[in-house]
């Protein structure tokens, strides 16, 4: 059972948005930035956001995160068929333990 | 470039105990700041991380697998090596090294090897 919480699946078509939330407590997200990660059917998850917001190099800027308290989301804007993966928010505990979330299914329809 | 593999046994039976070794190129633990973890995931389910060690041999485990594991360094090899004992058919997963990265006192698992699917079985 993770910790952190995120939806099963999300969906929409080519073009469109979506966001995938992540909800913990004061003791991880509210205590720690968060990451994002996609992981394309068969891979390794690569990493998309970190610090909350930021965007490694390479990373496209239809892919936002936000924080707040003890949230977090993802949104991916212009929604292409090569964004059709597993995401996961991850976040370090006041325990310095790494916690992922239970993943989200993006289906582009 | 920066690389990553994991390599072991692809099954164990249960009991026994688990030897993965995670191979790496294009950085070192001379290097301060340096890290290294291990992240499993089970097929079909989410991530779970394990264990990591740093370049001054500081190490941390998941406190629900303490009591399994331990993570090693060679430096001059560039292995990471960790081990987990008393092996259950619930340990069945895909099993990860990344290394860590700190940006701006950010840490995050900034590059990963492929994985190696480790299936615990009689």
């Amino acid at each position: 059972q993770s910790v952190l919480t995120q939806p099963p699946s999300v969906s929409a078509a080519p073009g469109q948005n979506v966001t995938i939330s992540c909800s913990g407590s004061s003791s991880d997200i509210g205590s720690n930035y968060v990451s994002w990660y996609q992981q394309l059917p068969g891979t390794a998850p690569r990493l998309v956001i970190y610090g909350d917001y930021k965007r490694p190099s390479g990373i496209p800027d239809r892919f936002s995160g936000s924080k707040s308290g003890t949230s977090a989301t993802l949104a991916i804007t212009g929604l292409q068929t090569g964004d059709e993966a597993d995401y996961y928010c991850g976040t370090w505990d006041t325990s310095l333990s790494a916690q992922f979330g239970g993943g989200t299914k993006v289906t582009v329809l | 470039q920066i690389t990553l593999k994991e390599s072991g046994p692809t099954l164990v039976k249960p009991t026994q105990t688990l030897t993965l070794t995670c191979t790496f190129s294009g950085f070192s633990f001379s290097t301060s700041g340096v890290g290294v973890a291990w992240i499993r995931q089970p097929p079909g389910e989410a991530l779970e991380w394990l264990a990591l060690i740093y370049w001054n041999d500081n190490k941390r485990y998941s406190p629900s697998l303490k009591s399994r594991l331990t993570i090693t360094k060679d430096t001059a090899k560039n292995h990471v090596v960790l081990t987990m004992t008393n092996m259950d058919p619930v340990d069945t997963a895909t099993y990860f090294c990344a290394r860590l990265v700190s940006v701006a006192g950010v840490v995050v698992f900034a590059y990963w090897g492929q994985g190696t699917l480790v299936t615990v079985s009689s």
